[in-house]
């Protein structure tokens, strides 16, 4: 069974730093495609971003709205993915959740396995 | 970008009802459109992959299909535990978006 664990939420002002970990465990990491999902307080839920595979390039992608400001990266000798988010602003509160995202095939792009989230809290 | 609306916003309903919510793309787009479950301060639940294909372990009483730019999430008889908050998801291109989702409550 995939277990995703995301860690290192808590609050911080505007314009400051937090860095998000997710640890995997019963999947294939390092085949494994990752994304970052976010959820306002009361709001739907928003991409962030995926992280390829290195197999796969390991390449980045991400919402304009965190676009240079946001870095996902991976450590596939410890199965462990991260999100390092700078500046944040206000608007950055919420739940962050990791995902593993299906690699292109049948399940391309689709969100199978989630962790219970991280909670980033942005307040002066 | 491409949008993804979601209707109604909400709707009530009582169990054994069947339940139809709609997700429609601002532009045309491939069949890679997921469908989620979530209940509250829960994550979410991959329900339906590729517009139609259901997730492993998801009751067949959940079913997607897809015209042109509108694709659809069929719950044919609602159960007690299906009430919750249900989005789509686009993968088409990027950004890789949701709908603003769709909150099932008890009538």
């Amino acid at each position: 069974e995939v277990q995703l664990v995301e860690s290192g939420g808590g609050l911080v002002k505007p314009g400051g730093s937090l860095r998000l970990s997710c640890a995997a465990s019963g999947l294939s990491f390092t085949d494994a495609w990752m994304i970052w999902v976010r959820q306002a307080p009361g709001k739907g839920l928003e991409w962030v971003g995926r992280i390829k595979s290195k197999t796969d390039d390991g390449t980045t992608d991400y919402a304009p709205p965190v676009r240079a400001r946001f870095t996902i990266s991976r450590d596939d000798s410890k199965n462990m993915l991260f999100l390092q988010m700078n500046s944040l602003k206000l608007e950055d509160t919420g739940m962050y959740y990791c995902a593993t995202v299906g690699r292109p095939g049948f399940t391309y792009g689709s969100f199978a396995s989630w962790g219970q989230g991280t909670l980033v809290t942005v307040s002066s | 970008d491409i949008q993804m609306t979601q209707s109604p916003s909400s709707v009530s309903a009582s169990v054994g009802d069947r339940v139809t919510i709609t997700c429609r793309a601002s532009q045309v787009i491939t069949s890679w459109l997921a469908w989620y479950q979530q209940k509250p301060g829960k994550a979410p639940k991959l329900l339906i992959y590729a517009a139609s294909n259901l997730q492993s372990g998801v009751p067949s009483r959940f079913s997607g299909s897809a015209s042109g730019t509108d694709f659809t999430l069929t719950i044919s008889s609602l159960q007690p535990e299906d009430f919750a908050t249900y989005y789509c998801q686009q993968a088409d291109s990027f950004p890789w978006t949701f709908g603003q989702g769709t909150k099932v409550e008890i009538k």
